[in-house]
C-alpha cells in the first residue's frame, strides 16, 4: 500500500507570505491520481487541486500544485487570512481501488 | 450544484451497527458518478471507507471490508452506510462525497457518530 507523508506537520507563517507544503509517497504515484484538500475547523474538506496541478472549480489562482513520481507540492503564493487551515494530500490506487490520505499539514499564523 | 447531507443516530452502542444515510440534492445519484464514504476520528486525519456506483458496484477499504456495506437507493436519491460490530475506535465524523476524477469533489457537512454504552 502507498503511504503519503506530509511535511511539515505544522507551518507557521504570516499573511502575504508564500507557503510550500510537501507530500511524499512511499512509491511512485501517477500524477493524475494526486489531489489536495483544505479543511477548516468544524468543516468538511474542500477539494483544491486534482490531477496534481489542476485547480478545482472556484479555487483562487494563488493555489497551485506541482510534482510527479513520489514528490508533490502545494504552493500558496500569497497567504490570505482565510487560508490558515489543515491541508491533506490524497492519492488514488487502482489495485485495489482505494483513496489514501496523508496525515495533514496544519498551516497556522 | 450538488449538495450532500448525512443523517443518522449520533450514538451507537459497542458491538452494534452504525447506519447512516446521505441525501443527494441538486443532482441525480444515477448521474454516472461514484459516491464515497469517508470518516475522521476527532482530532485525527481522514480515512476512506468505500465507494459505490449508481449501478451498485462497490469498492471498500481493505481494513474495513469485512464490516462495511454501502448501498444506493435511487428512488430516494440517497446512499447508505452500514458499519457492523462497532467499537470505540469507530467514533468519528462520517462524511459522504461525490467522486470526481480520482478525487472527492463534493462533500457533505459530516455527522459525528459516537460509539459508547
Amino acid at each position: 500500500d502507498i503511504v503519503l507523508t506530509q511535511s511539515p506537520g505544522t507551518l507557521s507563517l504570516s499573511p502575504g507570505e508564500r507557503a510550500t507544503l510537501s507530500c511524499r509517497a512511499s512509491q511512485s504515484v501517477s500524477s493524475s491520481y494526486l489531489a489536495w484538500y483544505q479543511q477548516k475547523p468544524g468543516q468538511a474538506p474542500r477539494l483544491l487541486i486534482f490531477d496534481a496541478s489542476s485547480r478545482a472549480t472556484g479555487i483562487p489562482d494563488r493555489f497551485s500544485g506541482s510534482g510527479s513520481g513520489t514528490d508533490f507540492t502545494l504552493t500558496i503564493s500569497r497567504l490570505e487570512p482565510e487560508d490558515f487551515a489543515v491541508y491533506y494530500c490524497q492519492q488514488y490506487g487502482s489495485s485495489p481501488p482505494m483513496y489514501t490520505f496523508g496525515q495533514g499539514t496544519k498551516l497556522e499564523i | 450544484q450538488v449538495q450532500l447531507q448525512e443523517s443518522g443516530p449520533g450514538l451507537v452502542k459497542p458491538s452494534g451497527t452504525l447506519s447512516l444515510n446521505c441525501a443527494v440534492s441538486g443532482g441525480s445519484i444515477s448521474s454516472g458518478n461514484w459516491w464515497s464514504w469517508i470518516r475522521q476520528p476527532p482530532g485525527k486525519g481522514l480515512e476512506w471507507i468505500g465507494e459505490i456506483s449508481h449501478s451498485g458496484s462497490t469498492s471498500y477499504n481493505p481494513s474495513l471490508k469485512s464490516r462495511v456495506t454501502i448501498s444506493v437507493d435511487k428512488s430516494k436519491n440517497q446512499l447508505s452506510l452500514n458499519l457492523y460490530s462497532v467499537t470505540a475506535a469507530d467514533t468519528a465524523v462520517y462524511y459522504c462525497a461525490r467522486n470526481g476524477r480520482v478525487c472527492l469533489e463534493y462533500w457533505g457537512q459530516g455527522t459525528l457518530v459516537t460509539v459508547s454504552s
